[in-house]
Parts: structure tokens; sequence; C-alpha cells
């Protein structure tokens, strides 16, 4: 079983549409996180999740909406898409400040 | 704030070669220390991690990284590289009393050449 699952993988879309990315986590960690990676495959972390509980909110615009219905998933709803919005979008999940992170596979988000 | 700097955007070396991957950190307090790698269209997968303890950590597939607290350092080696560790290798970190942020460094790609 895959531990850190997402979807879709791939994501392809017109300005001005809503979109949401899934993420699901069977490994029973408490905190979850969203990171983007650009086109320079750098990589910034948008927002945590523990227990169901937003813990860290970078600078995202208000377009971007996570929503933690349990601990086990924590999904990214996205409105009016701009073209700047495409990346790759990873779910991630945690344990504690010193346990390593597990990684989705990644959704590739195209804004066309 | 806390950063993480991995000042080669690209490394190249001969299969059977050694390969050092740097990466340099600022952080308050006591660090925790990361490095992942990304092979192509996947997620990232974690390698080793340096907490506390012995400064030499080893983790998966054969790599070492090595603190070095007087030089704020963390570098990625292994004694051999392979045409498979050719990747994309990133540094993290965490300071000790920080909110459960993981700061990733810009990313290393590692190519191994036959």
């Amino acid at each position: 079983d895959t531990a850190v699952s997402q979807t879709p993988k791939y994501l392809v879309t017109q300005m001005g549409n809503d979109k949401s990315i899934k993420c699901e986590q069977n490994l029973g960690h408490d905190t979850m996180y969203w990171y983007k990676q650009d086109s320079k495959k750098f990589l910034k972390i948008m927002f945590s999740y523990n227990n169901k509980e937003l813990i860290i909110n970078e600078t995202v615009p208000n377009r971007f909406s996570p929503k933690s219905p349990d601990k086990a998933h924590l999904n990214l709803h996205i409105n009016s898409l701009e073209l700047g919005d495409s990346a790759v979008y990873f779910c991630a999940s945690g344990r504690g400040d010193r346990e390593k992170l597990f990684f989705g596979s990644g959704t590739q988000l195209s804004v066309l | 704030a806390q950063s993480v700097a991995q000042p080669e955007d690209q490394v190249n070396v001969a299969e059977g070669n050694p390969l050092t991957v740097k990466c340099t950190y600022s952080v308050s307090g006591n660090p925790y220390l990361f490095w992942y790698v990304q092979y192509p269209n996947r997620g990232l997968q974690f390698l080793l991690k340096y907490i506390t303890g012995d400064n030499l950590v080893k983790g998966s597939y054969g790599f070492e990284a090595e603190f070095n607290k007087s030089q704020t350092s963390f570098h990625l080696k292994k004694p051999s590289a392979l045409v498979s560790d050719s990747a994309l290798y990133f540094c993290a970190v965490r300071g000790s009393g920080s909110a459960r942020q993981l700061t990733f460094g810009s990313g290393t790609q590692l190519t191994v050449l036959p």
C-alpha cells in the first residue's frame, strides 16, 4: 500500500477554474503538509496541519485553501486558478520534528 | 529565519569515484538536518538525518553525511558513485525550537557518468 497518496497525478485546466487535489496517508502520522515545487525545482512549504489544526500557513494567496477532514487526509482547494499556479504540488506527512517526512508522488498542475 | 544553501546546482562525477554534495545551513538553536533524494517524476525520499550524537551519519544506499557545527555544514558523501545515484538531492533543516517548519535548499542535480 502506498504510504502517502495524492490524486490526481496530472491536472490540466483553464485559467479561472477551481480545482482540488486530494491527499491521504495511512502511516498514522499526526502532521501533514503541502509543498509547492516550481519549475526550477525549488520547494516551498505552503501549509501544515497537526491533528486537523492548521499550524503553518505561509504567505500563500487566499485562493489556496487546505481542508483536513481527519488526521489521515489533507486536501488542497484552489480557486480562480492563475498561470503562475502551474507547478508540482507535493503532499507529505510526518510524526514529529525529529522524524523524516514521507512524500506523495506529486500532482503536476498545468494552468492554460 | 532559518535557511539552507546548496551552492552547486549541478555536480558531475564519474562512476566509481567519490561524490560530495555540499550543504550549509543557518538556524537558531540546535539544528535537525536531513537529506532527501528526488528521482524524475517522483516525490522526495528520505536518505539520512542528523539530530544529535555522532557527527558522521550513515543513511540509505551507502550515503553518509558529516555534521560540522563550526562550519554549519552538512555535506552528503558517498565513497563510490553509481550511475543509479543520478538524481536531485535536497538538504533540509529544522530548528529545534521552530514550529515544525522544514526548510529545503534549492537542490543539487547529481549526474554520475558511466
